[in-house]
């Protein structure tokens, strides 16, 4: 079983809606990261959180430790939201990341 | 501006070749790791460092060497390129702290036939 585990694979929508990932571990993690990854190949660091909820423009993040899960939401979404999300998180006080397989986002205008 | 760097965006190499690959960060961060990433595996840890000169195993170091002579500059060394290790590999930088992020590099596509 991996040790992070996002939903869904893939996710095509259309522009305007509302759009969730999410993301599971089974592991005890100092921080959790949600990355995006467009064609080409470039990862951009998007969150990093320890609790509780981020917002950054149209993208929501937020963790719930206890239940060790990870949400990322996209309001109002637009074509330029497809990419590749990537959960991954961060075991203890050490740097090393432990990633899910993603999920690519496909929004249609 | 962040900036990490890698040497080439795409590389065909043969078989049997030593391939290195090259990545520099410009921000004086004491980590940096290279990972893989495969279809269907997502992002894998090959190596990493914590200092000039140190390096750490990752999950899957087998075939690979790493080099750190300098703290920006983190080389990937293939000593005999395999066909399965055909793959992106991506390079990545981070402050110290174990709570800071990672910045990536755009990755380098490799081939090998």
């Amino acid at each position: 079983k991996n040790e992070v585990e996002q939903s869904p694979q893939n996710l095509t929508a259309q522009e305007g809606e509302f759009i969730t990932i999410n993301c599971s571990y089974s592991v005890g993690i100092s921080a959790l990261h949600w990355l995006q990854q467009h064609p080409g190949g470039g990862i951009v660091s998007l969150f990093m959180l320890s609790s509780g909820k981020k917002k950054h423009g149209r993208l929501i993040a937020t963790i719930n430790i206890q239940e060790k899960h990870s949400s990322l939401h996209i309001t109002a979404s637009h074509p330029r939201d497809s990419a590749v999300y990537i959960c991954a998180v961060r075991r203890g006080s050490q740097g090393n990341l432990i990633f899910g397989k993603g999920t690519k986002l496909s929004v249609k205008p | 501006d962040v900036k990490v760097t890698q040497s080439s965006r795409y590389l065909v190499k043969r078989t049997g070749e030593k391939v290195f690959l090259e990545c520099v960060q410009d921000m004086d961060h004491e980590n940096m790791f290279w990972y893989r990433q495969d279809p269907g595996l997502g992002l894998r840890l090959i190596y990493f460092s914590y200092d000039v000169k140190m390096k750490e195993k990752g999950d899957i170091p087998e075939g690979y060497s790493v080099s750190r002579e300098k703290k920006e500059r983190f080389s990937l060394i293939l000593e005999s390129a395999s066909t399965n290790q055909t793959s992106m590999y991506l390079c990545a930088s981070s402050e110290q702290n174990s709570y800071n992020e990672q910045f990536f590099g755009p990755g380098t596509r490799l081939t090998v036939l």
